[in-house]
């Protein structure tokens, strides 16, 4: 069964860094595009990055509100995808979500439960 | 950045009703749009790619149509399970972007 499961959520000061880990079972996180998409509370939803495939190279795109503080990457050995997030901004503070990209079409087709991140003083 | 807007904001509808939800693309996105819906506290749900393909496992019930910057989402009947969010979203040119949603609501 494909299940995704992110952690690392958390309140965090603006300007500090936090890394969030998507944890994939089901299948190999290597072979499919992964996204993360956020979501402000009471608001819809925002793409926030993508990597492709190892087959596909990959290749990292972001949105432009996070391009340059956020970094997403994976380690395929754990099967996780992370999202690095630095100098957050309280705009930043959302829920978080893990996807694949199971049509290898950047359509995505199972998400995680999500991550809380809020960003305050 | 593709613009999506989606009408009407909230449908009022009850259950067993036919349910049509619009998607207005800035530009041309081909058949590159995709339909998700979202319950109250949970993840998103992929129900149709590609304009007109229902991902896997959904019911006949829910159909997508259109192409270019036209696209509409229907709901045969209503179940009511069905009641939520939708939310349009394309994959032609990054950014990807999302609709501002539709909420189905009983009424």
């Amino acid at each position: 069964e494909v299940q995704l499961v992110e952690s690392g959520g958390g309140l965090v000061k603006p300007g500090r860094s936090l890394r969030l880990s998507c944890t994939a079972s089901g299948f190999t996180v290597g072979d499919y595009g992964m996204s993360w998409f956020r979501q402000a509370p009471g608001k819809g939803l925002e793409w926030v990055g993508f990597i492709r495939s190892k087959d596909e190279g990959g290749k990292t795109e972001y949105a432009a509100s996070v391009k340059g503080r956020f970094t997403i990457s994976r380690d395929d050995s754990k099967n996780v995808a992370y999202l690095q997030m630095n100098s957050l901004k309280t705009d930043d503070t959302a829920v978080y979500y893990c996807t694949r990209d199971g049509y290898n079409a950047w359509y995505f087709d199972y998400w995680g439960q999500g991550a809380l991140v809020t960003v305050s003083s | 950045e593709i613009v999506l807007t989606q009408s009407p904001a909230t449908l009022s509808l009850s259950p067993g009703e036919r349910a049509t939800l619009s998607c207005r693309a800035s530009q041309s996105v081909s058949s590159y749009l995709a339909w998700y819906q979202q319950k109250p506290g949970q993840a998103p749900r992929l129900l149709i790619y590609d304009a007109s393909n229902r991902a896997t496992g959904i019911p006949a019930r829910f159909s997508g149509s259109g192409s270019g910057t036209d696209f509409t989402l229907t709901i045969s009947s209503l179940e009511p399970e069905d009641f939520a969010v939708f939310y349009c979203q394309q994959r032609i040119n990054w950014p990807l972007t999302f609709g501002g949603g539709t909420r189905v609501e009983i009424k």
